[in-house]
């Protein structure tokens, strides 16, 4: 099984500040096609998880283009290049390289 | 549009079965490379893999659990089934279904129900 490790678990950032959260997996995601399969999740106060990003550094449909990953193996990044207070919530990285798929503990943003 | 909708008891007694529905729609579980997993969440804490049914009726289960899960699907119904035996109240939380399908060459859970909120006491 894949251990998933996300640093900090807590992330107090100003408004209009960049802010970063770091994922390491215990295997590498990186398979011969040149894909890294880790996905980036984001649950809201109150809601259910919402897909980020996909393969280390795609975009979902309708995510705005301050959220960015990167990253490929077992070290990976989202950034987000300027928080607004509407990016609180608890961030998710999750491998779906093979199952049982595996989430890190999440990260909570906040606004300070 | 893709909906999600977790259904079934909100709560339980230790030692009993615990069995939820999802029931989806706006795509098929007949389609290639299509699937809907099952993932928990304790008050408070991080989202836990539970298990995920494929197309192609693959199922996956997470091992440390393995033994106490089943998950079925219904195609015509557009419903996937989890059961859980001898639940524990450490087995207390919010249990999301999610569906699985391809994302830029990958795949990813792209569509999540709202969840329901499982309590096991006696």
């Amino acid at each position: 099984e894949i251990v998933m490790d996300q640093s900090p678990l807590s992330l107090p950032v100003t408004p209009g500040e960049p802010a970063s959260i770091s994922c390491r997996s215990s295997q590498s995601l990186l398979e011969s096609n040149g894909h890294n399969y880790l996905d980036w999740y984001l649950q809201k106060p109150g809601q259910s998880p919402q897909l980020l990003i996909n393969l280390a550094s795609n975009r979902a449909f309708g995510v705005p283009d301050r959220f960015s990953g990167s990253g490929s193996g077992t070290n990976f990044t989202l950034k987000i290049s300027s928080v607004e207070a509407e990016d609180v919530g608890v961030y998710y990285c999750m491998q779906g390289q093979q199952t049982p798929h595996s989430f890190g503990q999440g990260t909570k943003l906040e606004i300070k | 549009q893709i909906t999600l909708k977790e259904s079934g008891p909100t709560q339980v007694k230790p030692t009993q079965t615990l069995t939820l529905t999802c029931t989806f729609s706006g795509f098929s579980l007949s389609t290639s490379a299509v699937g809907v997993g099952w993932i928990r969440q304790p008050p408070g804490k991080a989202l836990e893999w539970l298990a995920l049914v494929y197309w192609d009726d693959d199922k996956r289960y997470s091992p440390s659990l393995k033994n106490r899960l089943t998950i079925t699907k219904d195609t015509s119904k557009n419903q996937v089934v989890l059961t859980m035996t001898n639940m524990d109240p450490v087995d207390t939380g919010t249990y999301y279904c999610a569906h699985r399908r391809l994302c830029s060459g990958g795949s990813c859970y792209s569509d999540w129900g709202q969840g329901t909120l499982v309590t096991v006491s006696s």
